[in-house]
Order: structure tokens, then sequence, then C-alpha cells
């Protein structure tokens, strides 16, 4: 389909080892947004890019969480030295950019991290 | 305090009866945009409805209903006979313009649950 994509579906990893996620956002789709989301909880916002640029990497909780995005397309959130309370499913959207207009974000199935 | 405030941390119902699932937000701001996303037990969050501050128009799809009032800061949502496939997380989302970039705030998110 045309939806997002994101991959790993699941991830198993030892604590301190590095990570690598990546989001295929839908074609077209300027913005693109990861999150966090824990057990029963919200969405933590981690970092939005425009284009390859990122206005707001405010979420982000360290700085072993690092992001990139190439060709205005696909994005790549790194986490590295991996800790237990990384554990979380980890979220990508993206959306069109219209002047002036928020937006509707389209989710990917997201990447569910298990540190152990 | 919380931008967004899905007080209602789960709802347990019956088939075909009537659920309202509350938000209550803050802001500043004059301009502002409110969502409700669905997160079904799959774990895709899928886009529901978006209404901006200056449209208080309540809405209705089908069996949904949105009532929207700013007087007392709340965009509720509510489903008409309720049917075990609506059994999800619900959430509600705020952007605001001052943020610049849309990037929406997400309440924790309501989980109901439909049974038959």
């Amino acid at each position: 389909g045309a939806g997002v994509s994101q991959s790993p579906s699941n991830k198993v990893t030892e604590k301190g080892k590095d990570v690598e996620l990546r989001c295929d956002p839908i074609s077209g789709h300027t913005a693109l947004y990861w999150y966090r989301q824990s057990l029963g909880q919200g969405l933590e916002f981690l970092i939005y890019f425009q284009g390859n640029s990122a206005p707001d990497k405010s979420g982000l909780p360290s700085d072993r969480f690092s992001a990139e995005r190439t060709g205005g397309s696909v994005s790549t959130l790194t986490i590295q030295r991996t800790q237990q309370e990384d554990s979380a499913v980890y979220l990508c959207a993206s959306s069109l950019v219209t002047g002036g207009r928020a937006q509707p974000q389209h989710f990917g199935d997201g990447t569910r991290l298990s540190i152990l | 305090a919380q931008k967004v405030t899905q007080a209602q941390t789960e709802i347990s119902v019956v088939e075909k009866e009537d659920v309202t699932l509350d938000c209550v937000y803050e802001t500043r701001d004059t301009t502002y945009y409110l969502f409700w996303y669905k997160q079904p037990p799959s774990g895709e969050l899928v886009f529901l409805i978006r209404r901006n501050s200056f449209d208080e128009q309540n809405e209705i799809s089908g069996r949904y209903s949105w009532n929207f009032q700013k007087s007392t800061s709340s965009f509720n949502f509510t489903i008409t006979a309720s049917q075990v496939v609506d059994s999800a997380v619900y959430f509600c989302a705020l952007s605001e313009t001052l943020r610049g970039s849309y990037i929406p705030t997400f309440g924790r998110g309501t989980s109901l649950i439909v049974h038959p």
C-alpha cells in the first residue's frame, strides 16, 4: 500500500547495543514525525522533520538519540547504547504541509523495541 | 498542567450503548486545531477528524459525532450504538499555531472496550 512504512516491526536487542529504526513516509509528505509510545502512555513527541531539516528536536530524551532524513523521504532514528527504559513502540507519522493549516498525520504500524 | 487532558483512562460498555469520550484542552492560541485519532488493537493510529478553532459546528459522521465547545475548551467524541469494532484507544490532540510547525500534543488516550 501507499501508507507509512516502518521497519523492523519488532526489535529485540541487548542493553548497550545500538539500534536503527526506519521510516518510509507517504510519497509527497514533506513533514515527518517520530513519537515514542510506552505501555499505557500517550504519544511522546521526539523529533520533527520538514524536508531534510529538523527544526524541532526538542523531544529527543538524550544525546543517545539521533535522527536523520535523506532525500526528503526515508528517515532513520538511531538509539545508541540502548537502555531498558528505551523499550517502547516507536511510531513514525507523515503529513502534508500547507500554509496556515495543521494537517492530519498518517501513522505507520510502529517498531516495538525491547531492550533485554 | 497537561495541554490535552483525557480524564477517562478506560471505559467499558456493552454493545449498542452510547459512549462519550471527553477531551479538554488548554491553549493561549486564538487559532488552533483539534484532532481525534483511533488506535485499534492492531496498533496503527488512524485519523478521525480535524476541527479548527473557528468552526464550532458539531459534526456527525455515521455513528460518530463530535461536540466542540470553546467556552469550556472541550472537544468531546460520542459513539452512538457502539460496536465491538469500536474497541480501541482514542487519542485527542491539539495543534497550536504558536508552535509554528503544528506539532500536535496528544492526550494520554482513552481505552474503550465494547463488550458483545
